[in-house]
């Protein structure tokens, strides 16, 4: 109920192209969905988040499409750069502080 | 604005040693949260402080793991004593607490290797 599942554990893009990343949650509670972008050696930083009232959201390169009755969001990260490369993180939160982390996916964005 | 600081960066102790860390918010942020970080997995809350009072620690191994944050700046995490398994990344992040949902803000990690 708590769990954040998340997909694919690794990705592999050409530059240019488009980075896709999944997740999935079963507690209806969750209304609060954040994504955070990690690079070797430092701590996770917020590239995005969605309340589940909107159906995407969209911030540069980086959107957020969010299907709240298939309780599934996603990360798409277009025109994908070598600077994107990096580990992101999903994360829900229940209404209060507490964020729960899907497991990662590393993005490698080939030049 | 100053980010979160934690220290030390990397730390190497042998199983059964006790260990420390510390970690510095960022300046007027009421909320401390200590994370877990695991090789390959997402971060895991430890241990949540609104000013100097526990929020939630259901997920600190009382046994062996203890925090507490002086005067609802600062704050400490302890492992005594440590087990291989508690090799990870210890993350500290930090939010206004005026509401959430909040951003949270997280320091660079302490790297801890239990031999």
């Amino acid at each position: 109920q708590q769990q954040v599942k998340q997909s694919p554990q690794s990705l592999i893009v050409q530059k240019g192209g488009i980075s896709i990343i999944n997740c999935a949650y079963e507690n209806t509670a969750f209304d609060y969905f954040p994504w955070y972008q990690q690079f070797p050696g430092k701590g996770p930083a917020l590239l995005i988040a969605i309340r589940p009232d909107v159906s995407e959201k969209k911030e540069g390169r980086f959107t957020i499409s969010f299907n709240k009755s298939a309780k599934q969001f996603s990360l798409h990260i277009m025109d994908s750069q070598p600077g994107d490369s990096a580990t992101y993180f999903c994360a829900a939160s229940p209404g209060t502080y507490k964020y729960i982390f899907g497991t990662g996916t590393r993005l490698k964005v080939l030049a | 604005e100053a980010g979160v600081a934690q220290s030390p960066r990397y730390k190497i102790i042998e199983k059964r040693q006790s260990v420390a860390f510390w970690c510095n918010p960022i300046s007027g942020h009421a909320t401390l949260y200590w994370y877990q970080q695991i090789l390959g997995q997402g971060p895991k809350l430890l241990i949540q402080f609104q000013n100097n009072g526990v929020v939630d620690d259901s997920q600190l191994p009382k046994d062996r793991f203890s925090a507490e944050r002086l005067k609802g700046v600062d704050s400490t995490l302890k492992i005594q004593p440590a087990k291989l398994e508690d090799s990870a990344v210890y993350l500290c992040a930090s939010s206004h607490g005026q509401g959430p949902p909040e951003t949270q803000y997280f320091g660079p990690g302490t790297r801890l290797l239990v031999l």
